[in-house]
């Protein structure tokens, strides 16, 4: 089983990007999904997760209308799509299979090595 | 300021057993499942504990886990080397309907 993220960059404030994650080694379309992040230096933090069939989302407060998840079962992908980036977003970017395939989320069972983001101008 | 708190550090000798807390309240805690993760240095987390106290095919029986309330633990016993990392607990919580994380704990092995 193995994730590997893609996507990640230096970007202004106020700026967008998009990061993906690509799945292989098990059924994608059979567990919820999760990004977590963690900033340099610190601990992790639960960005956002979404099940098996893309009707259940959740999102960390401190992104919550600016970062949009989706997945796409067909290509065994996931992504985040995040708006109006500020500096405080600036961390490593995991994305993690859940044990399970709703939300509330399990543990979460397999990760990828991250992908970088910095909001800088 | 995390949801769950733990201690910022633990340590033990080889062959000793330490434990890390996990606080937390009602919201999260008292009404859900508790996570741990492993880090070691320079790499992804690892799921070590779900359910507060099942081991993920792989992992070594000297990790345990439990919980108590509002309240969680994880246990290492034959403290090893190896076991040098930052451990993180996790849970879901009501108040913001989120995956909350502890602080984390840098476990020294001295």
């Amino acid at each position: 089983m193995q994730l590997v993220e893609s996507g990640g960059g230096l970007v202004q404030p106020g700026r967008s990007l998009r990061l993906s994650c690509a799945a292989s080694g098990f059924s994608f379309d059979d567990y919820a999904m999760h990004w977590v992040r963690q900033a340099p230096g610190k601990g992790l933090e639960w960005v956002s997760g979404i099940n098996w069939n893309s009707r259940g989302t959740g999102f960390a407060d401190s992104v919550e209308g600016r970062f949009i998840i989706s997945r796409d079962n067909a290509k065994n992908s996931l992504y985040l799509q995040m708006n109006d980036l500020r500096a405080e977003d600036t961390a490593l970017y995991y994305c993690a299979k859940d044990m399970s395939a709703q939300l509330p989320p399990e543990g979460f069972d397999v990760w990828g090595q991250g992908t970088m983001v910095t909001v800088s101008s | 300021q995390s949801v769950l708190t733990q201690p910022p550090s633990a340590s033990g000798t080889p062959g000793q057993t330490v434990t890390i807390s996990c606080s937390g309240s009602g919201s999260n805690i008292g009404s859900y499942y508790v996570y741990w993760y492993q880090q070691l240095p320079g790499t992804a987390p690892k799921l070590l504990i779900y359910r507060n106290n099942q081991r993920p095919s792989g992992v070594p029986d000297r990790f345990s886990g439990s919980k108590s309330s509002t309240s969680a633990s994880l246990a290492i016993s034959g403290l090893r080397s190896e076991d040098e990392a930052d451990y993180y607990c996790a849970a879901w919580d009501d108040s913001v309907s989120g995956r909350v994380f502890g602080g984390g704990t840098r476990l020294t092995v001295l």
